[in-house]
Parts: C-alpha cells; sequence; structure tokens
C-alpha cells in the first residue's frame, strides 16, 4: 500500500526564510504526487501537483516542489516565507491501480515576524 | 471556488443516534469522496464514489456508509454514532480518478458526539 511521511508536524521559520517541508513517498510504481494547503477553518487547496512530467514543479503562491525517484522524496520548498504562508501542508500520493489518494500526516507552518 | 456545500457545518449529537452529512457539488464531477480529519493523522479516506450508485470502502469505513443517487449529492451516514467518530468531516469532488486528478474540497463539517 502507498504510504507518505511528512517530516515534522510543526515547522518555524522567519519572514523572508527559505522554507522547506519534506515529504517521502513508498511506492514500487512511480506515483503522482500533490502538496495541498489548509488555512485554518478551510477545506484543502491544491498548492501544486506531479504527474510524470518535469521532475520540478511550480505551483501558486511561489511554492514549487522536485520530485527525487532515488529518494522517493518530493520536497516543498519556497525561497522566501510569507506571514500568509502560515498553515498546515499536506503532501499525498497515488499510484498505479489505486482509485484512492494517501495523505500525509501534514505539517504546520509557522512564520515569524 | 469549485461549487462543493457541506450541510451541516456544524453539529453535534449523541452516542448511539444516526447522523447523515450532506455534500453537494454543482461541478458534475463524476467521483466524490468523504474523509476525516484527526489530529496526528491528516485526511483517512472513508468512502468513495465513481459514479451514480457506484461506491467503495476507504481506510476508515467501520461504522459509516454512503449513498450517492444522485450525481451532485453524496450521503455519508452514522448509523449509530460513536464518541471515536467526533471528527471534521471533508468531501472532496474530482473531475476523473485521483490518478493526476486534483481534488476539490468542501468546506468542512465539525461533528461532536457526546
Amino acid at each position: 500500500a502507498q504510504s507518505v511521511t511528512q517530516l515534522g508536524s510543526h515547522v518555524s521559520v522567519s519572514e523572508g526564510a527559505l522554507v522547506l517541508l519534506r515529504c517521502n513517498y513508498s511506492s514500487s510504481v512511480p506515483p503522482y504526487l500533490f502538496w495541498y494547503v489548509q488555512y485554518p477553518n478551510q477545506g484543502l487547496q491544491l498548492l501544486l501537483k506531479y504527474t510524470s512530467a518535469a521532475t520540478l514543479v511550480k505551483g501558486i503562491n511561489g511554492f514549487e516542489a522536485e520530485f527525487k525517484k532515488s529518494e522517493t522524496s518530493f520536497h516543498l520548498t519556497k525561497p522566501s516565507a510569507h506571514m500568509s504562508d502560515a498553515a498546515e501542508y499536506f503532501c499525498a500520493a497515488t499510484s498505479g491501480g489505486y482509485q484512492k489518494v494517501t495523505f500525509g500526516t501534514g505539517t504546520k507552518l509557522q512564520v515569524i515576524p | 471556488d469549485a461549487g462543493i456545500t457541506q450541510s451541516p457545518r456544524h453539529k453535534v449529537t449523541e452516542t448511539g443516534t444516526p447522523v447523515t452529512l450532506r455534500c453537494h457539488q454543482t461541478e458534475n464531477h463524476r467521483y466524490m469522496y468523504w474523509y476525516r480529519q484527526d489530529p496526528g493523522h491528516g485526511l483517512r479516506l472513508i468512502h468513495y464514489s465513481y459514479g451514480v450508485k457506484d461506491t467503495d470502502k476507504g481506510e476508515v469505513s467501520d461504522g459509516y456508509s454512503v449513498s450517492r443517487s444522485k450525481t451532485e449529492d453524496f450521503l455519508l451516514t452514522l448509523e449509530s454514532a460513536t464518541s471515536s467518530q467526533t471528527s471534521v468531516y471533508f468531501c472532496a469532488i474530482s473531475e476523473s480518478g485521483p490518478r493526476g486528478s486534483e481534488q476539490y474540497f468542501g468546506p468542512g463539517t465539525r461533528l461532536t458526539v457526546t
């Protein structure tokens, strides 16, 4: 079965600093990978997705993620954090014949002024 | 924003009572999903539907049933609510299957079982 691991349930960065949120997946076949963001008291919305095209994927709000097959990773980055980036971020994956998406447990990002 | 509504948005109920949550979409998407969100667990799939009257179980389906009689509506029923079902429930839709297809989420229903 597919599994998704997000390292760090809470991450704090200073405003203007690099944001790095880690995600590793387990899959015996090439996966489809997603990053979603959840603001307080809202549903999730898609930041970006990898579907076997370019390994570096650009998303909304300046975020990007790089698919590294050798490391089974799909880490999310943003060069300069803004206060508005404070939210919870979820990595998700589906693969093979699955018609289901597996979500990681989430990482809460705090941005310190 | 995708046209997804959930009702009710908040509900408090007692152990042993039946509860039905409704998800309504105006996008005519084929796939619909019910998730629950709990601290430390992320989102876990309860049930999903790949068409009218076509449903399948997710990873945490025990104690839950679903029905989809129309494209736009997907109902989640807790036959006899338990305190372990206190959670935030999200409905999601996607145009095609989840492989490569974005899911759009509703605003959530906060359910408390006392």
